[in-house]
């Protein structure tokens, strides 16, 4: 059974930074892209950034572009989203998830139970 | 980027009923489209993908249909467990992008 946890998330400050892990297991990890997806509080889902099964292929959200990077460890089987430049337009739960194969043209066909990131003074 | 239009954005039906949901593509994209059920506190969770595969262990009751700018989801005869709200996703070209969702309450 494929699961998917994540952690790091909490409270911090505009302009701070976080880091997001998610424990991946029930699955070949390092056969498959991964992915971030958040959801602001009452509203819809938005990609934020993928990374292929090798990591060399790492796109973005323009929304957080230069200030957010992902990045996995394949040999501990977890994938990472470190923040930084955190601003109040940030807080959402993140959501990891698993790609069908690659994420472009595959779906995302697992994910976590989401992690909440809350930006505010 | 490829804006979804999903309409509509909120739709009340009652148990039994046949319901449809629409996800429009501000350009053609092929079959690169999923649709996700979201419960109230829970991740979403994959329906369809490649607009008309339905995911293991889905009931049949789903289906989606549609290619290039226009797709649909239909549930044919809605249960109480089918009250959630619905979001379809491309998958052609980065930035991956969502529709802004389709509740669906109980009349």
């Amino acid at each position: 059974e494929v699961q998917l946890v994540e952690s790091g998330g909490g409270l911090v400050q505009p302009g701070g930074s976080l880091r997001l892990s998610c424990a991946a297991s029930g699955f070949t990890f390092n056969s498959y892209a991964m992915s971030w997806v958040r959801q602001a509080p009452g509203m819809g889902l938005e990609w934020v950034s993928s990374i292929s099964n090798g990591g060399d292929t790492t796109p973005y959200a323009n929304s957080v572009k230069g200030r957010f990077t992902i990045s996995r460890d394949n040999s501990k089987n977890t994938l990472f989203l470190q923040m930084n430049s955190l601003r109040a337009d940030d807080t959402a739960i993140y959501y990891c998830a698993k790609c069908a194969g690659t994420c472009q043209h595959k779906w995302f066909d697992s994910w976590g139970q989401g992690a909440l990131v809350t930006v505010s003074s | 980027d490829i804006q979804l239009t999903q309409s509509p954005s909120f739709l009340s039906a009652s148990v039994g009923e046949r319901v449809t949901i629409t996800c429009r593509a501000s350009q053609a994209m092929g079959s690169s489209l999923a649709w996700y059920q979201q419960k109230p506190g829970k991740a979403p969770n994959l329906l369809i993908y490649s607009a008309s595969t339905l995911q293991g262990g889905v009931p049949s009751r789903f289906s989606g249909s549609g290619s290039g700018t226009d797709f649909t989801l239909t549930i044919s005869s809605l249960q109480p467990e089918d009250f959630a709200t619905y979001f379809c996703q491309q998958l052609d070209t980065y930035p991956l992008t969502f529709g802004g969702g389709t509740k669906v309450e109980i009349k």
